[in-house]
């Protein structure tokens, strides 16, 4: 069972907005502003989408989004692409020497 | 460009040892620290540790401990998992990351399977 709790399933249709969130502690999501998104196409190399809750490095369309509320983190995809279909896993940094990481989300594009 | 190629899948007997290695290219190998991934089949991802591309000292998660050794050589940007005493648990895919501070990874290595069966 993973540290940081995310559902495993979310979906929409093209154009659509999808949520996904990410449930932590107050030793973790809610202490630290250290969570990324990882987007990982099965058999690829995964990618950094969004780092310290809400920073999107360069090239990562702004279709992504991040953001925190207490314990939980939640990534945002607004108008879905259909490339946008792939797991998506969160980590929040835990401490010293905990670095958690989140189940994955498997996101469809209906 | 920046680049982390990992080894080929690996299949192993129980009790045998095991050597990944993360290939980086594109940037200098000594300026970024490389952390290892793990996933087992149907599970998340689990951090296992990193290793200072400088200094050499390793450190390991909890759970990674004993069996596992983190390595590199820098004349063949080369970053090394070693795992000895395999068991069937160790069963995954195995990942290097490379370290962009703030708890972030910027790049990442495509994965090496490592399946341990009798």
């Amino acid at each position: 069972q993973s540290a940081l709790t995310q559902p495993p399933s979310a979906s929409g249709s093209p154009g659509q907005s999808v949520t996904i969130s990410c449930t932590g502690t107050s030793s973790d999501v809610g202490f630290y502003n250290y969570v990324s998104w990882y987007q990982h196409y099965p058999g690829k190399a995964p990618k950094l989408m969004i780092s310290e809750v809400s920073n999107r490095p360069p090239g990562v369309p702004d279709r992504f989004s991040g953001s925190k509320s207490g314990n939980t983190a939640s990534l945002t995809v607004s108008g879905l692409q259909a490339e946008d279909e792939a797991d998506y896993y969160c980590t929040s940094y835990g401490g010293t020497n905990r670095l958690l990481f989140g189940g994955g989300t498997k996101l469809t594009v209906l | 460009q920046v680049q982390l190629v990992q080894s080929g899948s690996e299949w192993k007997k129980p009790g045998a040892s095991v050597r990944v290695s993360c290939k980086a290219s594109g940037y200098i190998f000594t300026s970024n620290n490389i952390n290892w991934v793990r996933q087992a089949p149907g599970q998340g991802p689990e951090w296992m540790g990193w290793i200072h591309t400088n200094t050499g000292n390793p450190t390991y998660a909890q759970g990674f401990t004993g069996r596992f050794v983190f390595s590199f050589d820098t004349s063949v940007s080369t970053a090394y998992l070693q795992i000895s005493s395999l068991e069937a648990e160790d069963t995954a895919v195995y990942y290097c990351a490379r370290y962009a501070g703030n708890h972030r990874f910027d790049y990442w290595g495509q994965g090496t399977l490592v399946t341990v069966s009798s």
